[in-house]
């Protein structure tokens, strides 16, 4: 059963911020989010693991809470450049492969 | 350059006419994956292979096959394509199990029109 993500649009305005949330109905041991332009493939981001991490990647950082079963993406001080659709995708520990959600579309205008 | 690649990258094909999407990686990565990706639906998994001969069904595996005879590549095979296989398509690769520290590396994307 596939994650769900929300909001599932954004639009800021270029310096604001965003919070993208995913949710699973199923236990996690990780979660996968990925950046993705128009067309293109999906561009990694960072990988949260069991245990209830927390990671930071410039500007952007993510939070996993595996009791809840729900991670969330943080970006702060939003560029341009973050436009895309954002994806998560989550790994039950089970066979291989990564169950995504349907993705948040994220518009920055100047 | 690790990379994984796919060809084609655009294929127009008519209803009933075998195809093959080629994938593959030089990063010596054992598990590999097929996913397609449709509007407002994001990216389903078709099929993964966690080693050479050893392959298994993803979410939407129907009217799809795969092989795992190399290590290096994980063909896409649709026997007899339908209209409703028109889609995006991505092959990716992993050195180790998702639920650890490991990244799915994405090839560049093959879009399937089918006629």
């Amino acid at each position: 059963q596939q994650p769900v993500q929300s909001p599932q649009a954004v639009i800021l305005r270029e310096g604001e911020d965003a919070v993208i949330n995913c949710s699973s109905s199923k236990a996690l041991y990780s979660v996968h989010w990925y950046r993705q332009k128009h067309g293109e493939a999906p561009v990694f981001l960072m990988i949260l693991l069991k245990g209830g991490e927390q990671k930071g990647h410039e500007k952007i950082s993510a939070s996993f809470n595996e009791k809840k079963q729900q991670s969330s993406l943080y970006l702060t001080a939003s560029q341009l450049s973050y436009s895309g659709t954002y994806f998560c995708g989550t790994s039950g520990g089970g066979a291989d492969g990564l169950t995504f959600g349907k993705g948040t579309h994220l518009i920055i205008q100047p | 350059e690790a990379q994984v690649t796919q060809n084609p990258r655009y294929l127009i094909t008519v209803t009933g006419k075998k195809l093959t999407v080629t994938c593959s990686q030089n990063m010596n990565h054992e598990y590999m994956s097929w996913y397609r990706q449709d509007p407002g639906l994001g990216l389903r998994q078709i099929y993964y292979s966690m080693n050479v001969e050893v392959t298994d069904k993803g979410d939407v595996p129907e009217g799809y096959k795969v092989s795992r005879k190399e290590k290096r590549n994980f063909p896409l095979i649709l026997e007899s394509p339908s209209p409703n296989q028109t889609s995006l398509y991505f092959c990716a690769s992993n050195g180790g199990r998702l639920t650890r520290d490991n990244e799915q590396f994405f090839g560049p994307g093959t879009r399937l029109t089918v006629l």
